[in-house]
């Protein structure tokens, strides 16, 4: 079993792009989350999809957006970066179901913005 | 709203001492509390979970326990390792359906031999 995987690992785009990231979750598992874990801090959730609909998001402006696949595996889209975008990004996978339940993470895509 | 506060780091301890790392959360609801660790250049991992009142996660001689009258999680374990130098991060989740996880800053820990 692969796990959760996330490509690139490592990213550099200026100021004023767009970038895309992207993942595939372990095998199994239905639901994926994507995290922005700024340096020295803790992960932050962004939004979370499940059967290719959005079901939760946190507190980030609609410059972020995503997408789930048939095969589960989810986009997150960034338009009109900022300096401030600049984090290491996490997918989590996971079964919708259970109190509890064992969220997986990738090792994550570093972005840069310069 | 959902916050975990968990203490300022680093720690630092000689191989096999005893590991303590305060967690405090408040929550709308009833949480189910988790620590994850994160090894240089990875990804997090659960290193263990407890799901209602009085129980306890353990894994890897790592244990803590859901504490419902102080609203706390602390991590410990009895002799720490080189091996166990990481960043910890206490996380809470409320059941809505839908898991997300709300984590703390995470505390890092440095082992020396």
């Amino acid at each position: 079993d692969a796990g959760v995987t996330q490509s690139p690992t490592h990213l550099i785009k200026t100021r004023g792009q767009q970038v895309t990231l992207r993942c595939s979750p372990k095998s199994g598992h239905d639901t994926v989350s994507w995290y922005q874990q700024a340096l020295g801090q803790g992960p932050q959730f962004i939004f979370q999809y499940y059967e290719e609909e959005e079901r939760q998001r946190g507190n980030f402006p609609d410059r972020f957006s995503g997408h789930q696949f048939p095969n589960y595996s989810s986009e997150l889209n960034v338009n009109a970066l900022l300096l401030g975008d600049s984090a290491l990004y996490l997918c989590a996978s996971s079964l919708r179901r259970g109190r509890g339940t064992e969220a997986f993470f990738g090792q994550g895509t570093r972005l840069t913005v310069v | 709203g959902n916050s975990v506060t968990q203490m300022e780091g680093p720690v630092t301890l000689s191989e096999e001492a005893f590991l303590t790392i305060n967690c405090t959360y408040t929550a709308t609801g009833y949480p189910s509390l988790f620590w994850y660790v994160q090894y240089p250049g990875e990804g997090l991992q659960l290193l263990l979970k407890a799901t209602k009142a009085d129980d306890k996660g353990s894994n890897k001689g790592f244990e803590a326990t859901y504490r419902k009258e102080t609203t706390s999680f602390h991590l410990e374990k009895g002799s720490v390792q080189v091996s166990d130098s990481a960043v910890y991060f206490c996380a809470l989740s409320v059941d809505t359906g839908f898991q997300k996880l709300v984590f703390g800053t995470g505390t890092r820990l440095l082992v020396s031999p």
